[in-house]
């Protein structure tokens, strides 16, 4: 089944504490994106990446941190997470250029940061 | 850069009534405008695109509208059905090297049996 897979789908962690969400996709996908969704304000892109080893920022990119060293995978990674990232992220991938034949999302993870 | 407005952020209608949903862009170099249906605790999902060389574009009782002189799309769901309650955001494409997709802020439709 053609998918995009995101772990883990809740994470409570404390201030500062590194973290990793990974994303796998399984289609050969070139683009991979996060996005974080918070209420009212809809979703907003973190990085994304064009292909292997081609990543650039998004509209908020303060404070995490990502890579591309296998098609298939865009972890997310947070050095030092703080509350203002409590948040619904989102791993997404769509075939050609950035979201222009459409996205196919992951599950989403739900991290609280206290 | 690219701005996506969309509204309204709540529409409520009765069941097998009309909803429509609007959204305006700024970039006018904007060509791919898709719609994403996000039911409670799931993912958004793509239910209709359309790209800037048409006008309408329908897919049962889902149609999307586009006026590019104006800059605003909409999203038309007839005959609606009490699944159809969701969160709906509508997104434009940017212009530029990047051609970013740009969300709007979401629409919560409850459909009332």
């Amino acid at each position: 089944e053609a998918q995009v897979t995101q772990n883990p789908r809740y994470l409570i962690t404390v201030t500062g504490k590194k973290l990793t969400v990974t994303c796998s996709q399984n289609m050969n996908h070139e683009y991979m994106s996060w996005y974080r969704q918070d209420p009212g304000l809809g979703l907003r892109q973190i990085y994304y990446s064009m292909n292997v080893e081609v990543t650039d920022k998004g509209d908020v990119p303060e404070g995490y941190k990502v890579s591309r060293k296998e098609k298939r995978n865009f972890p997310l990674i947070l050095e030092s997470p703080s509350p203002n990232q409590t948040s619904l992220y989102f791993c997404a991938s769509s075939p050609h250029r950035q979201g222009s034949y459409g996205y196919t999302f992951g599950s989403g993870t739900r991290l609280t940061v206290v | 850069g690219e701005n996506v407005e969309q509204h309204p952020s709540t529409l409520s209608v009765q069941e097998g009534d009309s909803a429509v949903i609007k959204c305006t862009y700024s970039d006018s170099a904007s060509n791919y405008f898709p719609w994403y249906k996000q039911e409670l605790g799931k993912r958004p999902q793509l239910i209709i695109d359309i790209r800037s060389n048409v006008g309408e574009k329908k897919d049962q009782r889902i149609a999307v509208t586009l006026n590019k002189t104006a800059k605003h799309f909409s999203l038309h769901i007839t005959e609606t059905q009490p699944e159809d309650s969701a969160v709906y955001f509508c997104a434009a494409s940017s212009s530029g090297n990047t051609d970013k997709l740009i969300f709007g802020t979401g629409t919560r439709l409850q459909v009332f049996p």
